[in-house]
């Protein structure tokens, strides 16, 4: 089945820091594939998304770009803030919308 | 329209007593989803509907738990006979017809069976 791994955090960065996390997938056919941020206490927020290969999402300074030959979408900022401190999840499904499967979530802290 | 919209946001209850909680999808979005979501861990994905129909159910959803979306707007998931297990963060989304690939999550209901 399908499947996403994300690196474990929680990962501390100080702020304008460079920012990865990475994220692969295992997958039958071709996904979409997303990130999400759930800030403290809340949902989670669509952050970012690429339908196809080669495609990069980008968002709010984030960036991640569809790897299919190494089934990637590694996370980028080039410069944290304290206001990115949240859990990203990166997530996968398939074209129709259907089994929407999420990694296990990573932990940013961004100190000031 | 704000977006998909869950309540309530918290819950507390005794062991036994049953529970449910309410998703408003995003207006004219036609799938609903319902995840659980336990502490470190991210959503685990629970039913889903199109439209009134309910079209997948995970193998998590044991039978105290029912879900329904009676109008093919807002859904309904209860609990009966909360279990400890049982606390956790449900989440709603729901899905465009246009962009289908897409979910939209609302805030969440945090469950604490005691």
């Amino acid at each position: 089945g399908n499947s996403v791994t994300q690196m474990e955090g929680p990962v501390t960065l100080s702020e304008e820091a460079f920012l990865t996390i990475n994220c692969t997938y295992t997958a039958t056919g071709y996904p979409s594939l997303f990130w999400y941020v759930q800030y403290p206490g809340e949902g989670l927020q669509l952050l970012l998304k690429a339908t196809k290969a080669d495609d990069k999402g980008s968002n709010k300074g984030f960036e991640a770009t569809y790897r299919k030959e190494t089934t990637s979408f590694h996370l980028e900022k080039g410069s944290v803030q304290v206001s990115d401190s949240a859990v990203y999840f990166c997530a996968l499904s398939d074209l129709d919308g259907q089994n929407f499967v999420f990694g296990p979530g990573t932990r940013l802290s961004v100190l000031p | 329209d704000t977006g998909v919209s869950q309540d309530p946001r918290h819950k507390i209850t005794k062991r036994g007593q049953n529970v449910t909680f309410r998703c408003d999808p995003i207006s004219e979005h036609n799938r609903l989803y319902w995840y659980r979501q336990t502490l470190g861990q991210g959503p685990e994905f629970l039913t889903y509907f199109q439209n009134e129909a309910q079209l997948e159910k995970s193998r998590l959803l044991s039978d105290r738990f029912s879900a329904e979306r009676p109008k093919g707007s807002f859904s309904t998931l209860e609990i009966q006979r909360t279990e400890q297990g049982d606390s956790a963060m449900y989440l709603c989304a729901s899905r465009p017809r246009v962009s289908p690939e897409t979910q939209y999550f609302g805030p969440g209901t945090r469950l604490l069976v005691l």
